[in-house]
């Protein structure tokens, strides 16, 4: 059974810092695997869709990449702003049928 | 830009009683799913859809749980009679092919008393 760990689950940084979120899954048999953005009592926002053939994926300051053999993918916000707070969700898809299975998320807390 | 729309935002109903949760996909979308989120919990996967049959559902989505797209627009998610356990938010997700990006709806907030 597939699970997705995200570790820590909280984290404050001041404004400006670089950050990477982590994010690791069991089983390396996966179709892709997304982060999503959650802010509070909210839905969620597709960030980044990493395909399994693929090593990382770029949209403005965020950079996700996936090594799929460890089982591990990473968020990289550059230059982080308080406008970036919230809960950053990773997902994987291993079914014929694209069922995502969550890790918990990280809230990340950026102090202006 | 195109969204997934669900309502109502927030459905507050009694132990026993019977509620339809209410889903418009992106339109050239043609896989579907619903997931839920228990505070504070992961969110969990309940159910795919495509071609009008479940495509897979988890443990989660017993018999008291039914999907349906009525018509070219909705999806909804019926839960027949609801138990405390049920208190949840409930996201609704579409997609154009498998294996791409899954767009997710605002969600509905469920309580049960």
């Amino acid at each position: 059974k597939q699970e997705v760990t995200q570790i820590p689950a909280a984290l404050s940084v001041p404004e400006g810092e670089n950050l990477v979120l982590n994010c690791s899954f069991t089983d390396s048999a996966i179709y892709n695997l997304q982060w999503f953005r959650q802010d509070p009592g909210k839905g969620l926002t597709s960030l980044l869709l990493i395909q399994s053939s693929q090593r990382e994926q770029t949209s403005g300051r965020l950079n996700a990449s996936l090594d799929k053999s460890s089982g591990r993918s990473t968020l990289y916000i550059a230059a982080s702003q308080p406008g970036d707070s919230a809960t950053y969700l990773c997902a994987v898809d291993t079914g014929a049928n694209s069922k995502l299975t969550f890790g918990k998320g990280i809230t990340l807390s950026v102090r202006p | 830009e195109p969204e997934v729309t669900q309502t109502p935002s927030h459905q507050v109903t009694q132990m026993g009683q019977e509620v339809i949760l209410r889903c418009v996909p992106i339109s050239n979308h043609l896989y579907f799913y619903w997931y839920r989120q228990i505070l504070g919990q992961k969110v969990e996967f309940l159910v795919s859809f495509y071609n009008n049959e479940i495509s897979e559902k988890s443990e989660i989505f017993d018999d008291q749980f039914s999907v349906e797209r009525p018509d070219g627009s909705n999806f909804t998610l019926k839960i027949r009679s609801t138990k405390l356990e049920d208190s949840a938010m409930y996201f609704c997700a579409s997609q154009t092919y498998p294996q791409g990006t899954q767009y997710f709806g605002p969600g509905t907030r469920l309580t049960v008393l």
